[in-house]
């Protein structure tokens, strides 16, 4: 049963423009959410993550959007730049310390120049 | 400051066989959890490990099984290996408490 749902298994970008990469949760316990970025052969590395306290979090060119009535996150990349192709996870936990993440099955965005 | 280590990278080993990964996490991290990504999937939690204690486990046989040593390092131990075993193994460190994880490059373990 997958709990968080990456329904794009991939997104083409042209450099400059905005990507946006989506996430649909199924559990209403969620209340973190992450977003992490994965090149190939190596580890997936942590990007921004948002608490269900807000709707939105921002970090430069990087901002997550979260709409609990929906069981919808997003991730806004702008301007997208080639060194951001890569896939992409989106990630769900219940707050409490050392839960596990849900993971989405991911996003691989390509950035043209 | 190293960062999440794991080892070794690659692993071919033949089913039935028995395997050990090992995992250093990143300087002052005391909990460990490990991960199985399967091609084109996301990653699933396998279990976590904090003060040498299995703490949270996900939908995993007994085969799986892990251990973390007094220095906070991990390993993770699958016995009788499947075909299915075969994916990239994960391990993310943390700082107990903490909601974000930092994660290992993996260990490609290949299972024929």
């Amino acid at each position: 049963d997958q709990q968080v749902k990456q329904n794009s298994p991939s997104l083409s970008v042209q450099e400059g423009r905005i990507s946006i990469l989506n996430c649909d949760y199924t559990n209403s316990m969620f209340d973190y959410f992450l977003w992490y970025k994965k090149y190939p052969a190596e580890g997936p590395t942590f990007l921004i993550s948002i608490s269900s306290i807000k709707d939105k979090n921002e970090d430069g060119r990087f901002t997550v959007f979260l709409n609990k009535s929906a069981k919808h996150l997003s991730l806004h990349i702008v301007p997208s730049q080639p060194g951001d192709s890569a896939v992409y996870f989106c990630a769900a936990s219940i707050e409490v310390p050392g839960n596990q993440f849900y993971f989405g099955t991911g996003t691989s965005l390509t950035v043209i120049p | 400051d190293a960062g999440v280590t794991q080892s070794p990278t690659h692993l071919i080993k033949t089913r039935g066989q028995q395997v050990t990964l090992r995992c250093s996490p990143k300087s002052g991290h005391d909990t460990v959890s490990w991960y199985q990504q399967a091609l084109g999937q996301g990653p699933q939690f396998i279990f976590q490990y904090y003060e040498e204690e299995e703490r949270q486990r996900g939908n995993f046989p007994d085969r799986f099984s892990g251990h973390q040593f007094p220095n906070y390092s991990s390993e993770l131990n699958v016995n009788a290996l499947l075909l299915g075993d075969s994916a990239l193994y994960l391990c993310a460190s943390s700082l107990a408490g903490a909601t974000e994880a930092f994660f290992g490059q993996g260990t490609r373990l290949t299972v024929v």
